[in-house]
């Protein structure tokens, strides 16, 4: 599976800021990656799948217009939370190239 | 879509004995499952997965079954230790949906030492 890596590992911000998390392939070239959160004590959900030089599909009840994604190359894809508030503190996680290949997760604080 | 439940949310044993954690699937046409075991405050880490075609694989102390038929497979832990507390998740994957997985609730694993 890939090696993948996400960026920053943990971010606190205040409410109404933006925040965007990275999440690289490091030696698979990805025309597609998944980015999941998991709130405090539950299990994955899968918010929206990143698509390499196309839009990002999104799962129901994911607003697309506060979590914006960019897929600009086989390996980087971007997760923006726009105008975060608190219900947004979670952790987010990308998976990339196979069952293998999670990032360590970021870990977003939204005061 | 797929739907994934998992039980117990919460085991505790005692170290050296075995622990079993019990998932079933709702979509047929799924194929392939995972688990993971997941660490506090890092990603989730693939420790054994199991295809339609099998029907148990075993990794040292570590052996997954699956009945396909009723739609339900296990993790089988043996001689549990103290570092094998963690969260585990068993997943389905989506056969209509590429690489997508549908992950369990969880199973929080404590083993005392």
């Amino acid at each position: 599976g890939a090696v993948v890596s996400q960026h920053p590992s943990w971010v606190i911000c205040k409410s109404g800021t933006s925040v965007k998390i990275e999440c690289r392939s490091l030696d698979f070239q990805a025309t597609t990656m998944f980015w999941y959160r998991q709130f405090p004590k539950q299990s994955l959900m899968l918010m929206a799948t990143s698509n390499e030089g196309s839009k990002a599909t999104y799962e129901q009840g994911v607003e697309k217009d506060k979590f914006l994604i960019n897929h600009a190359s086989l390996t980087l894809s971007t997760l923006t939370v726009t105008s975060a508030h608190p219900e947004d503190s979670s952790f987010y996680i990308c998976s990339v190239g196979g069952p293998r290949g999670f990032g360590p997760g970021t870990r977003l604080l939204v005061l | 879509g797929e739907n994934v439940e998992q039980h117990p949310s919460t085991l505790s044993v005692q170290e050296g004995d075995s622990a079993v954690i019990k998932c079933t699937y709702s979509d047929s046409a799924s194929n392939y499952f995972p688990w993971y075991k997941q660490e506090l405050g890092k990603g989730p880490q693939l420790i054994i997965d199991i295809r339609s075609n099998v029907g148990e694989k075993k990794d040292q102390r570590i052996a997954v079954t699956l009945n396909k038929t009723a739609k339900h497979f296990s993790l089988h832990i043996t001689e549990t230790q103290p570092e094998d507390s963690a969260v585990y998740f068993c997943a389905a994957r989506d056969h209509n949906a590429g690489n997508m997985l549908t992950f369990g609730g969880g199973t929080r694993l404590m083993v005392k030492p």
